[in-house]
């Protein structure tokens, strides 16, 4: 198993220019996450899912839109690009039964 | 509000000295705890978790006891190696869908 994949690693965004962030996992996870990870600061989640075609917003929704039209396939959507969504980016997925969750490696993002 | 507290960092130790890193929360009810290692350039892993009162998570040779007396979730190691240099987060279960509250991480720095 691959696990969580996330593409791109790295990507740097014009202001106001937009972009899909793309996370899988081969687990057949029901749940999956995103969350952004500023400098020196714990995680903030974005958007979550409960399954396949259910979504709901986080702590940090705005500026950002989800879709899970498959359980593996959980893609952020950046529209307008702004200065303050410059961080990392990490999707994330689990069972629905127990805590844990298992993480991509991430993807960092910079708007200039 | 709910939170998760973890003492600041960076965190320097030498080879083999003894590791504390705190960790306190607040929630109500009793979540599950849990400690996340990030590697440089790697996503978060899960290190350990414990799922009620006066559980010991262990792995890798650290060890952390849930106490909901003092509701902490004290990270420890007895001899740490350079291998162990990381950031770690401290993190708690929240609602049904088990999101995660995490701290803010603690950047640990071991010296040959």
């Amino acid at each position: 198993n691959a696990g969580v994949t996330q593409t791109p690693k790295f990507r740097i965004l014009k202001i106001g220019q937009s972009m899909t962030l793309q996370c899988t996992q081969d687990m057949n996870h029901n749940y999956m996450y995103w969350y952004r990870q500023d400098p020196g600061m714990g995680l903030k989640l974005i958007y979550y899912s409960v399954g396949a075609g259910i979504t709901d917003k986080g702590e940090v929704p705005n500026g950002y839109n989800v879709s899970r039209s498959t359980t593996e396939d959980f893609p952020l959507r950046l529209e307008l690009a702004a200065p303050s969504q410059t961080s990392v980016y990490f999707c994330a997925s689990r069972t629905s039964m127990g805590g844990e969750q298992f993480f991509g490696p991430g993807t960092r993002l910079t708007v200039l | 509000g709910d939170s998760v507290t973890q003492m600041e960092g960076p965190v320097t130790l030498s080879e083999e000295a003894f590791l504390t890193i705190n960790c306190t929360y607040t929630a109500t009810g009793y979540p599950s705890l849990f400690w996340y290692v990030q590697y440089p350039g790697e996503g978060l892993q899960l290190l350990l978790k414990a799922t009620k009162a006066d559980d010991k998570g262990s792995n890798k040779g650290f060890e952390a006891t849930y106490r909901k007396e003092t509701t902490s979730f004290h990270l420890e190691k007895g001899s740490v190696q350079v291998s162990d240099s990381a950031v770690y987060f401290c993190a708690r279960s929240e609602g049904s869908n088990y999101q995660l509250i995490w701290g803010a991480g603690t950047k640990l720095i071991i010296k040959p």
